[in-house]
């Protein structure tokens, strides 16, 4: 059975940052791809980072230079390191490569 | 820049069969596979459909998918509707560059 269990969230200031990691059992995270999706309140769904089998990440415009994405394949773990977050960063994070999703952790940025 | 467009909401009664669209804003819709993932409140996205057509394990027949070229558009077809299914609908394909792209969602409300 593949699972893929993120962590990290919380409650963090605005300017502060956040490492959100997502491990995966059944499913070795360093093949083919692995996304960080994310979830505002009242949006939809949001593609935030994209890392390849080859390590070759990309970013979404709204979190380019602030959000690092990397991998730890010893540990079988997906990382999202977060950096200068915004409000506008609040939200549900999951890790996913079709078919599978994480279960997400909330990230809420406030003052 | 590609995008997907989705009916908002839908609604339909229990037992009945309700379409839910998908309309890609350019190019051919056909290039790239169509995933479509359902979220319940307070619940992760799960897979309903991915490939295009194809249903992961435990997803019951009643979830089907389908691409209509000549309207450069996909369809989810949920028949037999629950009241279970009362969930947000998102389909998701790839850019030129082969980034995700989310469609809006659409919220389906079985009544």
């Amino acid at each position: 059975e593949v699972r893929l269990v993120e962590s990290g969230g919380g409650l963090v200031q605005p300017g502060g940052s956040q490492r959100l990691s997502c491990v995966g059992s059944g499913l070795t995270v360093s093949s083919n791809y692995m996304y960080w999706v994310r979830r505002a309140p009242g949006k939809g769904l949001e593609w935030v980072s994209l890392i390849y089998s080859d390590g070759k990440s990309y970013y979404a415009d709204s979190v380019k230079g602030r959000f690092t994405i990397s991998r730890d394949n010893s540990k079988n773990t997906l990382y999202l390191q977060m950096n200068s977050l915004r409000a506008e960063d609040t939200a549900v994070y999951y890790c996913t490569r079709t078919p599978y999703w994480g279960q997400g952790t909330l990230v809420t940025v406030s003052s | 820049n590609f995008m997907l467009t989705q009916p908002h909401s839908v609604s339909e009664s229990p037992e009945k069969t309700v379409t839910i669209s998908c309309t890609g804003s350019s190019g051919s819709i056909a290039n790239n596979y169509v995933q479509w993932y359902q979220q319940r409140p307070g619940s992760a996205p799960t897979t309903v459909i991915y490939e295009d057509k194809r249903r992961p394990s435990g997803v019951p027949d009643r979830f089907s998918g389908s691409i209509d070229s000549s309207s450069n558009s996909a369809s989810l077809t949920i028949s037999e509707l629950k009241t279970e299914d009362e969930a947000d609908y998102y389909c998701q394909s790839s850019d030129t560059s082969n980034l995700w792209v989310f469609g809006g969602g659409t919220k389906l409300t079985v009544l």
